[in-house]
């Protein structure tokens, strides 16, 4: 059965700051797919990113950058410089193989507060 | 370009009512999945669908019902509502790859009383 834990539920900071929310996941899958989702206020939600268990290269795009680890089963997400539009709920998670319906497993969830 | 549809938006019901809540993409993919996400919870996915005219459970499928007679709509009914499913809906649906990205409707938010 595959899992995702984002230990992290609240996490407060003052713009301009950099945060790292984190992701821990369990599969016993050796191929496997993790992604990160943004829910911004207004409730919808957005896809981040994506990344293949073969691929261990940390991805930057802008102030956002991932660090996916398989020593450490994490995929966490840093965001540098935080904006206040940078609020939002993010939430990481996990789609084995083991899996006839391809879904996705998601964490429950960190909220992020950017304060100016 | 729509992308994934629902409808409606908001919704009260009364204790025992029943619905059906609306999804509609047009991005003909192949699966379809209806999630609850409720406080703390993350998403949880209630049943899905792998094609059309086919559907399975998933996580939390007691008390809905779920239809998908044509391949870009899913529909998902709740027969007796109860208090226990005040919560907020959100249908997605991605293409056959297994990397594919879930794309998201707005969500349906749903007060049961």
């Amino acid at each position: 059965a595959q899992k995702v834990t984002q230990a992290q539920t609240e996490i407060s900071v003052v713009e301009k700051e950099d945060v790292t929310l984190d992701c821990v996941y369990e599969t016993r899958d050796t191929t496997y797919y993790l992604f990160w989702y943004k829910q911004p206020p207004s409730g919808e939600l957005v896809f981040l990113i994506r990344r293949n268990s073969f691929d261990e290269q940390n991805e930057i795009s802008g102030r956002y950058s991932w660090n996916f680890q398989k020593s450490t089963s994490s995929f966490n997400f840093t965001i540098t410089a935080s904006q206040v539009v940078d609020s939002a709920v993010y939430f990481c998670a996990l789609s084995d193989l083991n899996n006839a319906g391809n879904m996705l497993t998601f964490g429950g969830g960190t909220r992020l507060m950017v304060k100016p | 370009n729509a992308g994934v549809t629902q409808t409606p938006k908001f919704r009260v019901l009364k204790t025992g009512q029943s619905m059906t809540l609306l999804c509609a993409q047009d991005m003909n993919h192949e699966y379809m999945y209806w999630y609850r996400q409720d406080p703390g919870m993350g998403l949880r996915l209630i049943h899905y669908s792998v094609g059309e005219g086919t559907t399975a459970k998933g996580e939390v499928p007691d008390g809905y019902n779920v239809s998908r007679l044509k391949k870009q709509n899913f529909l998902l009914g709740l027969e007796s509502a109860a208090p226990s499913q005040t919560s907020v809906y959100f249908c997605a649906s991605r293409a056959a790859m297994k990397n594919s990205p879930l794309h998201f409707g707005n969500g349906t938010r749903l007060t049961v009383t």
